[in-house]
Order: structure tokens, then C-alpha cells, then sequence
């Protein structure tokens, strides 16, 4: 597809288990974010990746979150020992080159609940 | 952290009335954007404008830019009953940095 792909759509854990979030950017595009959008809240920074420059990890909440992009494509975000509070809508957006005039392009995001 | 706030948190107007929508943010900036977020769905661009400019159109929508006030409004004018979402502003400061939308409902 053209679009940036998340999988899965939806996710129900319970608390503690660990999870993967999967995001498929657009083709060519290397500049990949993931963001995590609480009810009704706006979008919360968790972390970019730049072609292959060493992410920007300052918007990880705490050290059971990671993220990972192989091959300069795909990514995954990690969530360890989830806990309620991690429940929410994770958003993942590429860019074409990350620079100031390269718009976001959003997938619909994995909807993540933690029981 | 957040950079942007956006005002109000939700309008309600009757279809063919103009939406005006305003955004506030932090430090300096790039660019700033504005998506559009439907229930259930990830956002889309709408527009952007760079800090050198004042204004922007695209069709019925409107963006200004007050680079002072560190402020943006969004304009829908004639607005129809698929306008109905949730509108953001995101300045680029290097980083993408989102507000807390506008949630906007157009009554048919």
C-alpha cells in the first residue's frame, strides 16, 4: 500500500505482559516517529529516527519502553511489563527527509489496552 | 513536551458557518502545521506555513501566522458535515510537536 501500515490495529494485554508495536513507514521515507495519543488528549512525542543517525529517545515515558527500526524500515516499539497507564492509541509517522518542509504521514494507529 | 495549545477545545457550528481555530506555542520555530484527525483514524496534513509568512490559503482553508504572539489560527470557511474532526497544530523546531486539538462538529 502507499500508506504508512500499523499493525496490530488492535491489542488487549494484561498487566505485565510485554508487547510490539509494528509500523511500516512509506517507502523511501526516512524519517519514522512514534507517538502515543491518550483519550480525547493530543499527541505525546515518544521517539524519531533519522535515516541512520542515533534516535531521539527523549520522549520514552521510562526504560520499559523501546523502539527499534531494522534495515532503515520497519520499526517496532516495545512496551515491557505494560501497566494500565499504557493504555492508549500509539501513532506511528514518516517523513520523507525529516526536514522542515516533509509534512507527517500518519498511520491509524494501534489502540492498546491493558487490562 | 508539548509545544502547542489549542483554542477552544471543541466548537460547534451549523454547516456553511466559517470555523476559526487558534493555536498557541512555546519557542521559536520552522514551520507550523495543522492536521486533521477523524475518530479512529490517524492524522492527516492540511497545511503549513513557514515562520517567514503571515498567511496561507488552500482552498476554504485559511492559516495565518503571528510569529510575535507565537500564534496560528486555522480558517474552514463554508463549512460541510465532513469538516467534522479534530484539529491540530504542530510547530517544527527540528521536532514535530503536537497540541491538544480542536475538536470541531459540523451540524448537517
Amino acid at each position: 500500500g502507499a500508506g504508512v501500515s500499523q499493525s496490530p490495529s488492535n491489542k488487549v494485554t494484561e498487566k505485565g505482559k510485554d508487547v510490539e508495536l509494528r509500523c511500516d513507514p512509506i517507502s523511501g521515507h526516512t524519517a519514522l516517529y512514534w507517538y502515543r495519543q491518550s483519550l480525547g488528549q493530543g499527541l505525546e512525542f515518544l521517539i524519531y529516527f533519522q535515516g541512520n543517525s542515533a534516535p531521539d529517545k527523549s520522549g520514552l515515558p521510562s526504560d520499559r519502553f523501546s523502539a527499534e527500526r531494522t534495515g532503515g524500515s520497519v520499526s517496532t516499539l516495545t512496551i515491557q511489563r505494560t501497566q494500565q497507564e499504557d493504555s492508549a492509541v500509539y501513532l506511528c509517522a514518516s517523513s520523507l527527509t525529516g526536514s522542515e518542509v516533509s509534512p507527517l504521514h500518519f498511520g491509524n494507529g494501534t489502540r492498546l489496552t491493558v487490562t | 513536551s508539548q509545544q502547542g495549545e489549542e483554542d477552544p477545545q471543541a466548537l460547534s457550528i451549523q454547516e456553511g458557518e466559517n470555523a476559526t481555530m487558534n493555536c498557541s506555542y512555546k519557542t521559536s520555530i520552522n514551520n507550523l502545521q495543522w492536521y486533521r484527525q477523524n475518530s479512529g483514524r490517524g492524522l492527516v496534513h492540511l497545511i503549513l506555513i513557514r515562520s517567514n509568512k503571515r498567511e496561507k490559503h488552500s482552498g476554504r482553508l485559511r492559516v495565518t501566522l503571528d510569529t510575535s504572539k507565537k500564534s496560528s489560527s486555522l480558517l474552514i470557511t463554508a463549512s460541510r458535515a465532513a469538516d467534522t474532526a479534530s484539529y491540530f497544530c504542530a510547530t517544527d523546531d527540528g521536532q514535530f510537536y503536537f497540541g491538544t486539538g480542536t475538536s470541531l462538529t459540523v451540524i448537517p
